[in-house]
C-alpha cells in the first residue's frame, strides 16, 4: 500500500510568484486536507476536498486554491506569494469524510524570498 | 473548537514509561480525543483516539479521566524514536469536514 506523497519536497519562489504543490493520496482514499505548518508552529488547516468538491476551509485568504482530480491527487495553488507564505505545507488523505484517521505525507518545504 | 493545553516539553529516559497530558476542560459530550506526533522532518502521524474509555493499540495507551476534562497519552517503553512532538487533538463526532485543529504540542525529548 503506497502512502501520501507530496512533490516537490522543497521549493524556492520569490514575492509574488505563483506556485503549485501536488499531492497523491494514499491508495482508495477519497478525501484530502491541505494544512500549512509554520517554524515551530502545530499545522493549520486551509481546506478539504472530498470527491473533487471543496468541502471546509480554515481562515486562509482566496489566493490558496486547491484541485482534486478524478484519481483523487490534489493540488494546492498558492497565488501572489508572500514572505509569510515561507512554511511546510502538508496534504493528508482519509478513507472517507470525517473517519478518525488522516494519513499525512512528509510535506513541501516551501521558501518565499 | 474545543481547546486543549499540553507542556511545551518533556523528558524521558529510554525504556521508560512516558506519561504525557492534557488537559481539555471545555471539551464536548460529542469531542473524540486524538492523540498525532510527528517526528522530525515528517508529517503528522496518527498514534490513538478515544471518546470515554481507556484505549490501548501496538503504539500507546490512552487514558482518559472520568469527568473527560483530561487524558494521558501512555508511551509504556520510550525509544529514541519516540522523540517527536504529540498533539492532543479534540474532533467532534460527526463533524461535516475533516479538520484537525492542532495546538503547539510537547516536545518530548528521550535520553539513551
Amino acid at each position: 500500500e503506497t502512502g501520501v506523497t507530496q512533490s516537490p519536497t522543497h521549493l524556492i519562489k520569490t514575492r509574488g510568484q505563483q506556485v503549485t504543490l501536488r499531492c497523491s493520496s494514499q491508495s482508495g482514499h477519497n478525501t484530502v486536507s491541505w494544512y500549512q505548518q509554520a517554524l515551530g508552529q502545530g499545522p493549520q488547516f486551509i481546506f478539504q476536498y472530498y470527491r473533487e468538491e471543496e468541502n471546509g476551509r480554515g481562515n486562509f485568504p482566496p489566493r490558496f486554491s486547491g484541485l482534486q482530480f478524478p484519481n483523487y491527487s490534489s493540488e494546492l495553488n498558492v497565488n501572489a506569494l508572500e514572505l509569510d507564505d515561507s512554511a511546510l505545507y502538508l496534504c493528508a488523505s482519509s478513507l472517507e469524510l470525517a473517519k478518525e484517521t488522516q494519513y499525512f505525507g512528509p510535506g513541501t518545504r516551501l521558501l518565499v524570498l | 473548537d474545543a481547546k486543549t493545553t499540553q507542556p511545551n516539553s518533556m523528558e524521558s529516559n529510554e525504556e521508560e514509561p512516558v506519561h504525557l497530558p492534557c488537559n481539555h476542560s471545555t471539551i464536548s459530550g460529542t469531542d473524540y480525543i486524538h492523540w498525532y506526533r510527528q517526528l522530525p522532518s515528517q508529517g503528522p502521524e496518527y498514534v490513538i483516539h478515544g471518546l470515554t474509555s481507556n484505549v490501548n493499540n501496538r503504539m500507546a495507551s490512552l487514558a482518559i479521566a472520568e469527568d473527560r476534562k483530561s487524558s494521558t497519552l501512555i508511551l509504556h517503553r520510550a525509544t529514541l524514536r519516540d522523540a517527536a512532538v504529540y498533539y492532543c487533538i479534540l474532533r467532534s463526532r460527526g463533524t461535516s469536514y475533516g479538520k484537525l485543529t492542532f495546538g503547539q504540542g510537547t516536545i518530548l525529548t528521550v535520553h539513551p
